[in-house]
């Protein structure tokens, strides 16, 4: 069965401080893996876009990760800020335009 | 750009109502997707559209859930009858491929109460 897992559901971090969101899935044929964000009240905001063949990408503070031999994939924040306050979704495709997501982390970044 | 726009933002309709939600792509993307988002059940892909024809539409619930793209610059998304377990937010989003390797770009979404 297709999944996406993702933990922590929420996550409360200090601001500056850095922190790792995981995204587990089973999804096969595996096409790519994306990272969201999402603020409370807009629409979900691309992040990173990994195919099977990417490790790793950066964006800005945000670098994501990709493991597809264990099918993982990490989203680590650097020197979080209040602004990184939101939901975190991670979306695995499927050769087909199969597209699955995971429930998200929350995370907030308290001063 | 202006994005994705979307109409209307909010919407409080009584059960048993029409409800008909709107959607304004990008300029030039050929994909479009309704999805939907609850709390319990977060982010689902309801129908994605490629130059204007419906290619899945495995994730629209039941009948009482249609939509349509006339063009490539408007889609809707039909619910007669509303009930209660409709309410959610309902995103529109649209990409310039596929959707399997380029960005998708969503709208702010559209708040729907059914009472």
């Amino acid at each position: 069965k297709n999944q996406v897992e993702q933990s922590p559901q929420s996550l409360i971090i200090l601001e500056g401080k850095n922190c790792t969101l995981q995204c587990n899935y089973t999804v096969s044929p595996f096409s790519n893996l994306r990272w969201y964000k999402q603020d409370t009240g807009r629409g979900p905001v691309s992040l990173t876009i990994m195919t099977f063949s990417e490790n790793t990408k950066s964006n800005g503070r945000y670098t994501a990760t990709l493991d597809a031999d264990t099918k993982q994939s990490s989203l680590h924040i650097t020197a979080s800020q209040l602004s990184d306050s939101a939901s975190y979704i991670c979306v695995v495709s499927a050769y087909g335009n199969q597209f699955y997501f995971g429930t998200g982390t929350s995370l907030t970044v308290i001063p | 750009d202006a994005g994705v726009i979307q109409s209307p933002r909010h919407e409080v309709t009584e059960m048993g109502q029409e409800v008909t939600l709107r959607c304004k792509p990008i300029s030039g993307h050929n994909s479009l997707f309704w999805y939907r988002q609850t709390m319990m059940r977060g982010l689902e892909l309801l129908i994605y559209f490629n130059n204007n024809v419906p290619i899945d539409d495995s994730g629209m619930p039941e009948d009482r859930f249609s939509a349509k793209m006339p063009n490539a610059s408007f889609s809707t998304l039909k619910i007669q009858p509303s009930e209660p377990r409709d309410s959610a937010v309902y995103f529109c989003a649209s990409s310039d491929f596929g959707g399997e390797w380029n960005t998708i770009y969503f709208g702010e979404g559209s708040w729907l109460t059914v009472v």
